[in-house]
């Protein structure tokens, strides 16, 4: 069975911190990771596709860096803002099931105005 | 370009009883994969179809079928509803398989079974 962990679980910030979230994965047979950013009421929606060891991307005050060796990758957020408020989902990808996305449970930030 | 859509957005049914949730994917899209969130649970994928074949099944009993049509729209059944089938089912779809294809996700059913 294919554990996808994140942490923390939940995070409460000031508006105008940083902070960041960790996501573990199986380092064998990675094919891909997605973060997803799910706010309440509303679908999910992608932030990050990851294929290569290393890939760093950046997508605003947001981004997020890979190491498939060790099997994890790190969200970033810049200078939180409340509309930051949201559960951010990572979904790992094996090279068997190219179509079968594995979810972590998530870190739910809520930033305080 | 219309988003992925899913019917109905709420359900209340009854423990025994089957039901049929639709998703229409986004125009071009020919993969749909279905995923059920449970209080507690993060999102569980159920299966993928891509061109109308099932390619990837989750770890779900029978009880839990889907289709997909020609133009690509998807449907998943559960029979014999169970209460902890109560749940918020997403569907999401994505142009190709691939590993750097995203997945677009619908609103969700809510299913109640009571």
């Amino acid at each position: 069975i294919l554990n996808v962990e994140q942490s923390p679980q939940s995070l409460h910030v000031q508006e105008g911190d940083s902070t960041n979230f960790t996501c573990s994965f199986p380092s064998s047979n990675f094919y891909a990771l997605h973060w997803y950013r799910w706010e309440t009421a509303k679908s999910p929606e992608a932030l990050f596709v990851m294929t290569l060891n290393g890939d760093e991307k950046k997508k605003g005050r947001i981004s997020a860096t890979l190491n498939t060796k060790e099997g994890y990758s790190y969200l970033y957020i810049k200078g939180s803002q409340p509309e930051d408020s949201a559960t951010y989902l990572c979904a790992f990808i094996g090279s068997s099931n190219t179509g079968k996305l594995i979810f972590g449970q998530g870190t739910t930030l809520q930033v305080k105005p | 370009k219309a988003g992925v859509t899913q019917t109905p957005r709420y359900l209340i049914k009854t423990r025994g009883q089957q039901v049929t949730l639709s998703c229409s994917p986004i125009s071009g899209h020919r993969s749909v994969s279905w995923y059920q969130q449970t209080p507690g649970q993060g999102l569980q994928f159920l299966f993928e179809y891509f061109s109308e074949t099932q390619r990837n099944k989750g770890n779900f009993p029978g009880r839990f079928s889907g289709r997909q049509f020609s133009n690509s729209r998807s449907e998943m059944n559960v029979s014999t509803l169970e209460l902890g089938d109560s749940a918020l089912y997403l569907c999401a779809s994505s142009s190709h398989r691939g590993r750097d294809i995203e997945q677009y996700f619908g609103p969700g059913t809510r299913l109640t079974v009571t």
